[in-house]
């Protein structure tokens, strides 16, 4: 299948400091890449579609000043957690689409904010 | 709200079992059924997949089947293994556009 490459796999941030993920498809142009969080033992929750070169969309009650995502080439997504606290920890995992909406998934980042 | 239910929330079998999850959705706009896979601390992996004008693929030893009255579809392990045991989602969408979840089950697969 398709490869999806999600960084970093983990992450440990002091509370109040900012967080990058960066998420690649590494073998195909992605137009569309979805970010999800998912609390332990629980479904993927969606955050946002990331679409390449205009805003993402976010889904009910997911702050987009709290997690900026930025899709700035048919390859490559990011997600930053500004202003991170503990409520915050999580894993985050991304998505790229290639066609027919076949979707991959990245290997998810933990998130630990301390 | 979820718009795929997915059951039981977990499984026990043991090995050369047959695990059967189950899904249930309600609108009739998807057109697009993934099951995934996934393992304790990973991202989901793409097992299967199937659309509406076929009742049954299958996939090595996965089987899914497919119900377009009854709105349902489930996932068939076949000669389970240890190395099954994990987490599956069924999803759904339409139009090729993002996925709905279902609430996922835990298989474990016992030697």
């Amino acid at each position: 299948g398709a490869v999806v490459s999600q960084h970093p796999s983990r992450v440990i941030c002091k509370s109040g400091t900012s967080v990058k993920i960066e998420c690649r498809s590494l073998d195909f142009q992605a137009t569309t890449m979805f970010w999800y969080r998912q609390f332990p033992k629980k479904s993927l929750m969606l955050m946002a579609t990331s679409n390449e070169g205009s805003k993402a969309t976010y889904e009910q009650g997911v702050e987009k000043d709290k997690f900026l995502i930025n899709h700035a080439s048919l390859t490559l997504s990011t997600l930053t957690v500004t202003s991170a606290h503990p409520e915050d920890s999580s894993f985050y995992i991304c998505s790229a689409t290639r066609q027919a909406a076949e979707a991959f998934f990245g290997q998810g980042t933990r998130l630990t904010v301390v | 709200q979820q718009q795929v239910k997915q059951s039981p929330q977990s499984l026990i079998v043991q090995k050369g079992g047959i695990p059967i999850i189950n899904c249930a959705y309600e609108n009739t706009a998807f057109d697009y059924f993934p099951w995934y896979q996934q393992f304790p601390g990973k991202g989901p992996a793409l097992l299967i997949a199937i659309r509406p004008d076929v009742s049954e693929k299958k996939e090595g030893r996965f089987t899914i089947s497919f119900n377009k009255s009854a709105k349902q579809f489930s996932l068939h392990i076949m000669d389970s293994q240890p190395g099954d045991s994990a987490t599956y989602f069924c999803a759904a969408s339409e139009n090729d556009y993002k996925l709905s979840f279902g609430a996922g089950t835990t298989v474990t697969v016992r030697a």
